[in-house]
C-alpha cells in the first residue's frame, strides 16, 4: 500500500472558479478526513466520513464547500466560487476503526492558490 | 472548546543534543494523542500514537509521554540529527468527536 494519495499536489486558480480535489485513502480504511492548513498554523478539521456517510462537518465548511465519498472509497472536495481566503493546503487523512487503533495517516496535501 | 498549545514555537539545537518538545491541552477528556512531523510544503507523517490508557510510547530515538490529568504530553528526541529538522505537531482526539485538534507546532532546526 502506498499510503494516502491526493491529487493534484498543486492547484492555481482564478477567483470565482470552481476546483475539485481527490483523495484516495489507505485500502480498507473506513474513515476519511479533510483538514485545511494555512501558513504557520496547525491543520483545522473540515469534515469526516465513515464509509460513505458524512458524519461531521465543521462550521469552517461554508456552503461553497462540498465533500463526497461515493461507495466509501475515494473522496472529493469541491470548492465553488473560490475566494482568495481559500488559499491553503488541503490535507486528507484516513484511519480504520476496525483495528481499534485510531492512528490517522495523512496524504501529501493539495496546495491551493487563488489569484 | 479544546485548545492545544505547543511550546516552544521554534527551537534550534546543535547536532547530538537530546531535546524535549511540549504539548498541552485544555480539556483532559481525550482518548488519544498523536505526534506528527511535517517537512516544509509536505503532508504530515505520523510519529507516535498514545492511547488514553497508556502513559508513553517509544519508536527508535523518539519517546512520547502523556499525562491526561495535567493535560500535557512531551516528545523526547534523543541524539538529534540534522534530518530531524522539521515542524512537529501534536494533536488530540477529543472525546465525543472523531476529529483531531492540532497545536500550531514546534519548528525544530538541528544544526550540523
Amino acid at each position: 500500500d502506498t499510503g494516502v494519495s491526493q491529487d493534484p499536489r498543486h492547484k492555481i486558480t482564478k477567483r470565482g472558479q470552481n476546483v475539485t480535489f481527490r483523495c484516495d485513502p489507505i485500502s480498507e480504511h473506513n474513515r476519511l478526513y479533510w483538514y485545511r492548513q494555512t501558513l504557520g498554523q496547525g491543520p483545522e478539521f473540515l469534515t469526516y466520513f465513515q464509509n460513505e456517510a458524512q458524519l461531521e462537518k465543521s462550521r469552517l465548511l461554508s456552503d461553497r464547500f462540498s465533500a463526497e465519498r461515493p461507495k466509501g472509497s475515494f473522496s472529493t472536495l469541491e470548492i465553488q466560487r473560490t475566494e482568495q481566503g481559500d488559499s491553503a493546503m488541503y490535507l486528507c487523512a484516513s484511519s480504520s476503526i476496525r483495528t481499534g487503533n485510531t492512528e490517522a495517516f495523512f496524504g501529501q496535501g493539495t496546495r491551493l492558490t487563488v489569484v | 472548546k479544546q485548545e492545544v498549545t505547543q511550546i516552544p514555537a521554534a527551537l534550534s539545537v546543535p547536532e547530538g543534543e537530546n531535546l524535549v518538545l511540549n504539548c498541552s491541552f485544555t480539556d483532559s477528556a481525550i482518548y488519544n494523542l498523536q505526534w506528527f512531523r511535517q517537512d516544509p510544503g509536505k503532508g504530515l507523517t505520523s510519529l507516535l500514537l498514545i492511547q488514553s490508557s497508556q502513559r508513553e510510547q517509544t519508536s527508535g530515538r523518539l519517546n512520547a509521554s502523556l499525562d491526561k490529568s495535567s493535560g500535557r504530553s512531551t516528545l523526547y528526541i534523543a541524539a538529534s540529527q540534522p534530518g530531524d529538522s522539521a515542524t512537529y505537531l501534536c494533536a488530540v482526539y477529543q472525546g465525543g468527536s472523531e476529529k483531531l485538534v492540532f497545536g500550531k507546532g514546534t519548528k525544530l532546526t538541528v544544526n550540523p
